[in-house]
Formats: C-alpha cells, structure tokens, sequence
C-alpha cells in the first residue's frame, strides 16, 4: 500500500547547525510529495511541495527535492532557527482529492 | 482571505455519548477532508466529502461519520464516544484540481 516513512526523532540541534529529516515514500501511483509543519497546539501548516520527480520544494530556508529513483523526499534547511522547533510531517498524495498518507512526524528542538 | 475554520476548538465529552465537530473550508474550496491525530496512531486520515458526496472513507468504524453541506462546510460525527476518541481532529480544505490542502487548528476532544 501507500505509505510514508520519516526518521524518528526527537532531534535537538544548536542553533544554526544543518538539519536534515529523512522521509522515504512507497505509493501504487505517482504522488505529489509535501512537508507539513506542526507548532505547538496548532494544526498543519504547508511547509513545501513537490507534485514530480526532480522537484525541488523549498520554502523559508527549508529544501526537499523528489527523488523517485530513491523514493525519497529529505527535508534539509542550511542554518536552522530557534524558531523552527516544531513538529514536521512528510506527506504523500495520489490524486486531487485530500487523502494525504502521513509520516510519524519528527519533533525537532533548536537551542540557542 | 480567512482560513480553515473549526469549532469548537476544545471538548470534554464523556464515553458513551455523541459529538459533532465542525469545519469551515476556506472560500471556494469544496473538498473537505477529516483526520485524526493521535500520539500513538499519528494522522490518520477519516474521510472526505466532495460537493455534498463522500469520495473517499479510510479505515475507521461506523461510528465515524460525517456530511458536507450546500455551501461546503462540514461537520463530523462520533457516536457512543470511547475513551480511544481522545485525539486531535483536523479538517482540509483543497480545491477541486489542487493536490494542496489547508488545514484548520484542529479540534481537541477528550472523551472521560
């Protein structure tokens, strides 16, 4: 079946280190691929996207580029900011309609 | 231009009885989709409804349920409520040719 598989956290990092999240992807079709973000007590907010093989998604300093001959989708961000410590999903989606397959999440933590 | 809307934000019901969840797409949107979040069972996806119709329905009970209305908004619901309900509940909107969804800041309900 469709799934997706993301790196287990939880992942505490200093402030302005590299941050990279592993995310790999099984789908029957040709997905679009997402990374979703989770702040605390919120819902979901769309991190970036990539609907096709070598897309590049970026979006506030966070890049993921479709690789279909890995499957995979890898969240990376140069120098990260206390302000990204949340929770971030990486998604699949088969068609237009709204079922996306969700990773486990990976809670990441940025100390100054 | 005003988001995903859900009510109520919180609730305490107690096992055995009935809720009703509400979502508000966001203008023009009519795919509407529910999930459910859970720290052990991550997001799993309910159902979504598409101009009145169900589209598409994952792998939960019968009593999970849900409806769209004329004007696309949606309300979902639970009947004979189990301590297992406890979760996150987050709505999607998306356009009709959009594999992007947006999510609202979810319903929190505590079944006791």
């Amino acid at each position: 079946g469709d799934s997706v598989t993301q790196m287990e956290g939880p992942v505490t990092l200093s402030e302005e280190a590299f941050l990279t999240i592993n995310c790999t992807y099984t789908a029957t079709g040709y997905p679009s691929l997402f990374w979703y973000v989770q702040y605390p007590g919120e819902g979901l907010q769309l991190l970036l996207k990539a609907t096709k093989a070598d897309d590049k998604g970026s979006n506030k300093g966070f890049e993921a580029t479709y690789r279909k001959e890995t499957t995979s989708f890898h969240l990376e961000k140069g120098s990260v900011q206390v302000s990204d410590s949340a929770v971030y999903f990486c998604a699949l989606t088969l068609w237009t309609g709204n079922q996306f397959y969700f990773g486990t999440g990976t809670s990441l933590t940025v100390i100054p | 231009k005003a988001g995903v809307t859900q009510t109520p934000r919180y609730l305490i019901k107690t096992r055995g009885q009935q809720v009703t969840l509400s979502c508000s797409p966001i203008s023009g949107h009519r795919s509407v989709s529910w999930y459910q979040q859970t720290p052990g069972q991550g997001l799993q996806f309910l159902f979504e409804y598409f101009s009145e119709t169900q589209r598409n329905k994952g792998n939960f009970p019968g009593r999970f349920s849900g409806r769209q209305f004329s004007n696309s908004r949606s309300e979902m619901n639970v009947s004979t409520l189990e301590l297992g309900d406890s979760a996150l509940y987050l709505c999607a909107s998306s356009l009709e040719d959009s594999t992007e969804a947006f999510f609202g800041q979810g319903t929190r309900l505590t079944v006791v």
